[in-house]
């Protein structure tokens, strides 16, 4: 149990363009999302928070207008990357809590790599 | 906010030896510390976690302490294998009644069979 599945895995784009990534929770249904960004041998920074059906929460210093965050449903959220430059190139990891007022466990998806040419 | 420091940064260990990391966190409000391992280019694993009312939690060879007082927690890896190699992240919740965690910066850990 606990799944939660990311697509693309992989995006290579061109500057200026803008890319979509996805964040499914495949057996549960997840009331909070957390998008989090991790450059190569750091640890995982959070950038923002999303809970269905509502606006999502960003961490300081991370552009909202850059970096939209939808949450349309209990199973899915999205980030969108938009206008990408080659600064936002990165490893972009999701993960869902699942609902219940108790629930902690955040369970994280395979992550997706942006390289922005 | 809340602020996690983790270490070592590195550690290397013999097969069947114990590994310990251990990390401080800043706010006494925080309740919930979970352990990830994370192997190269793979999605962080959550492998143990403690809540604030519990001192000790244990699963086979893992092994997870709280000290509120000192604010810190500990992870201990027994009889280590070469496939617990891996980078291994801390995690605070941001205080109490957040679902926000901080992370630590990661411990590496290298099993020299």
């Amino acid at each position: 149990g606990a799944v939660v599945s990311q697509h693309p895995s992989w995006v290579i784009c061109k500057s200026g363009t803008s890319v979509k990534i996805e964040c499914r929770s495949l057996d549960f249904q997840a009331t909070t999302m957390f998008w989090y960004r991790q450059f190569p041998k750091q640890s995982l920074m959070l950038m923002a928070t999303s809970n269905e059906g509502s606006k999502a929460t960003y961490e300081q210093g991370v552009e909202k207008d850059k970096f939209l965050i939808n949450h349309a449903s209990l199973t899915l959220s999205t980030l969108t990357v938009t206008s990408a430059h080659p600064e936002d190139s990165s490893f972009y990891i999701c993960s869902a809590r699942g609902s219940g007022g108790l629930t902690y466990e955040q369970y994280f998806g395979p992550g997706t790599r942006l390289t922005v040419t | 906010g809340e602020n996690v420091e983790q270490h070592p940064s590195t550690l290397s260990v013999q097969e069947g030896d114990s590994a310990v990391i251990k990390c401080t966190y800043s706010d006494s409000a925080s309740n919930y510390f979970p352990w990830y391992k994370q192997e190269l280019g793979k999605r962080p694993q959550l492998i143990i976690d403690i809540r604030s009312n519990v001192g000790e939690k244990k699963d086979q060879r893992i092994a997870v302490t709280l000290n509120k007082t000192a604010k810190h927690f500990s992870l201990h890896i027994t009889e280590t294998q070469p496939e617990d190699s891996a980078v291994y992240f801390c995690a605070a919740s941001l205080g109490a009644g957040s679902y926000q965690l901080t992370f630590g910066k990661g411990t590496k850990l290298s099993v020299i069979p």
